[in-house]
């Protein structure tokens, strides 16, 4: 069975510092990995996708991700963060090849101090 | 592009009343799917469509919940009657369609729904 671990639920940083939010997944083959974004009364946006090619990943806004097989990890990073990407961060592996199955994982809540 | 529409955005009822939630996925989009998301939890999926027909619905609590998509295009989810536990967001996303690559999802706003 395929499944995503948050590490963390809350993440707080402070405006231009860099984020980390940390994901481990469980899968019997190669997985495709995403993350999605969860603004306040917005819908989900999908920031990134992994599917067995580049192991990093660059997303939108600045953040990309690397997929380390060894250590059955997905962590979403950026550099310098901004007031904007305070928000609900979803880790989330596909359970087929087609993305049709997703199963999410518990979300971190990023936040952003000034 | 409008993207994912959902209706209502709140709803509040008492418990044992029915309730339902519209959804019209981005046009051209074959694949539907209504997600549950509790509070402070991801979304998991209840049904997933291909066009009008139910592929998926291993999830879906079929005795009390139901859900249509009449012509392949806008979906309804029903609930009756409804139980405090359905508290909750109802999220609907949709796609293009399966590939074995993988089309991406895109999620509507979702309507809240609160059971009294």
């Amino acid at each position: 069975a395929q499944s995503v671990t948050q590490l963390d639920s809350h993440v707080s940083v402070s405006e231009g510092t860099p984020v980390l939010l940390r994901c481990n997944y469980s899968s019997s083959y190669s997985p495709s990995l995403f993350w999605y974004v969860q603004h306040p009364n917005k819908g989900l946006q999908l920031l990134l996708k992994y599917t067995s090619a580049a192991t990093l990943v660059k997303g939108i806004n600045g953040f990309e991700a690397e997929f380390k097989k060894s250590e059955t990890s997905f962590h979403l990073t950026k550099p310098s963060a901004h007031m904007s990407d305070a928000a609900e961060y979803f880790c989330v592996v596909s359970r087929d090849n087609a993305g049709n199955m997703l199963t999410f994982g518990g979300g971190t809540r990023l936040m952003v101090k000034p | 592009e409008a993207g994912v529409v959902q209706s209502p955005r709140y709803k509040i009822i008492e418990k044992k009343q029915p309730v339902a939630f519209w959804c019209n996925p981005i046009s051209g989009h074959n694949t539907l799917y209504w997600y549950l998301q509790n509070l402070g939890q991801g979304p998991e999926l209840l049904i997933r469509y291909e066009n009008e027909e139910a592929v998926d619905d291993s999830q879906l609590p079929k005795d009390r919940f139901s859900a249509e998509r009449l012509k392949g295009v806008d979906s309804t989810l029903k609930i009756q009657p409804a139980e405090l536990g359905d508290s909750a967001v109802y999220l609907c996303a949709s796609s293009l369609g399966p590939s074995k690559v993988g089309y991406e999802q895109f999620f509507g706003p979702g309507t809240r729904l609160t059971v009294l």
